[in-house]
């Protein structure tokens, strides 16, 4: 099974500040996901990334997958990016997704 | 108009009791999952349906039973309701049959609580 490791749990923020959320995972994986669930409990796909980096608006995802490790960049923080933000392994099979704890974003 | 959409939003039930969540989505996507989510948020897959056919059943109590009359509507049928079962279960939706390779359009959730 892959393990997969976020941090930090939680992280509080001032506005404006840039933040990072870090994603690690135990066994090669053929891509990963950013999911972002709202304090209403809505969940939101963010990313779905297999190599290099992606950029959507204000968040950017970076993957490597030899060194099995993600992060999930936010500038110019926000009170509305205040949410959980999960990350999700894909195995290589594409069949089995393994899901990080989500790391708890508080922009005040 | 909503992409996936479950009913009940709520579901307060006993121990022991059988109930369905139901989940439709309009994307005219060929893949709908569950997922459960527990009181500490970890989400977990817990089947995969393409084109009513069943791809992915995680290590789930055969108490549970997804039921998919089309590709756009896949229920989550639940027998003898037991304490643990209580959780936020979610219905999503993707384009294609790998779970993983294709970004997922989620439903509001469903709050499941047994008492």
């Amino acid at each position: 099974k892959n393990e997969v490791e976020q941090s930090p749990q939680n992280l509080t923020a001032q506005e404006g500040e840039f933040i990072t959320i870090n994603c690690s995972y135990s066994v090669g994986i053929s891509a990963l996901h950013w999911l972002q669930q709202h304090p209403g409990g809505g969940i939101v796909s963010l990313f779905m990334l297999s190599s290099g980096k992606k950029k959507h608006g204000r968040l950017i995802a970076t993957i490597n997958i030899q060194e099995k490790h993600s992060s999930l960049h936010i500038t110019a923080s926000h009170p509305r990016d205040s949410a959980v933000y999960i990350c999700a392994a894909v195995s290589n099979s594409g069949y089995a997704l393994n899901f990080g704890k989500g790391t708890s974003l508080l922009v005040t | 108009d909503t992409a996936v959409s479950q009913t009940p939003k709520y579901l307060v039930t006993q121990m022991g009791n059988d109930k369905s969540i139901k989940c439709e989505q309009n994307l005219g996507h060929d893949t709908m999952y569950w997922y459960k989510q527990d009181s500490k948020k970890f989400l977990k897959i817990m089947f995969s349906y393409n084109n009513k056919e069943l791809i992915i059943n995680e290590t789930v109590p055969n108490r549970f039973s997804p039921k998919s009359p089309d590709k756009a509507h896949l229920n989550l049928h639940i027998n003898s309701l037991e304490l643990g079962d209580s959780a936020v279960y979610f219905c999503a939706s993707s384009q294609g049959g790998l779970a993983g390779l294709y970004e997922q359009y989620f439903g509001p959730g469903t709050r499941l609580t047994v008492t």
